[in-house]
């Protein structure tokens, strides 16, 4: 119950395509879903997050979509540049600490110019 | 602010040897987290520290493993003795409450056991 599956494992989209990655999860008590962006050789950085209480939110190109029914959330890249090539992680906690971050696998983007 | 800072970021050790990463948190942050990348396994929780005392172990494999923080501004991961198992990248985490639930992670530590 604790699991968040992400798909898929690996994608690759042409420069200014949209990238879409998808999640769910299968805990009601989370409430707290943020992406993260990681480069090779690097941490992972928060790239966007989303509550609950919204069905979307949008920070230039990437745009988190949550359907709360269905307990799924997803990544949107709108216009895919070569430099979103990266390995993106979705997340999820609980609480209003929300300390404990149980991550997706994974979705390795590659974006060819 | 230099982020969080762990050290060393590449290390190589014989198997049965003893091995110490080390991390500095972001100041002012509450919360320190130990994680573990690996390619089958993903991104693992091992330990979180909220105000320097350890809340949820749970997540540290075996007795082999140990973390500890002396004070808000260090920590260690110990890994005695380590095995070709333990061979990831180990990354330190840190964050505050107050600025929503951002955590900011290391470089990371890339240990290969042999």
């Amino acid at each position: 119950q604790q699991q968040v599956k992400q798909s898929p494992q690996s994608l690759i989209v042409q420069k200014g395509g949209i990238s879409i990655i998808n999640c769910a999860y299968e805990n009601t008590a989370f409430d707290y879903f943020p992406w993260y962006q990681q480069f090779p050789g690097k941490g992972p950085a928060l790239l966007i997050a989303i509550r609950p209480d919204v069905s979307e939110k949008k920070e230039g190109r990437f745009t988190i979509s949550f359907n709360k029914s269905a307990k799924q959330f997803s990544l949107h890249i709108m216009d895919s540049q070569p430099g979103d090539s990266a390995t993106y992680f979705c997340a999820a906690s609980m609480g209003t600490s929300g300390s404990r971050l149980t991550f997706g696998e994974g979705t390795q983007l590659t974006v060819n110019p | 602010d230099a982020g969080v800072i762990q050290s060393p970021r590449h290390e190589v050790t014989e198997m049965g040897q003893e091995v110490t990463l080390r991390c500095k948190p972001i100041s002012g942050h509450d919360y320190l987290f130990w994680y573990r990348q690996t390619m089958m396994r993903g991104l693992e929780l091992l330990i979180y520290f909220n105000n320097n005392v350890p809340i949820d172990d749970s997540g540290m494999p075996e007795d082999r493993f140990s973390a500890k923080m002396p004070n808000a501004s260090f920590s260690t991961l110990k890994i005695q003795p380590s095995e070709p198992r333990d061979s990831a990248v180990y990354f330190c985490a840190s964050r505050t409450v107050g600025l929503g639930n951002t955590i900011y992670f290391g470089e990371g530590s890339w240990l290969t056991v042999v």
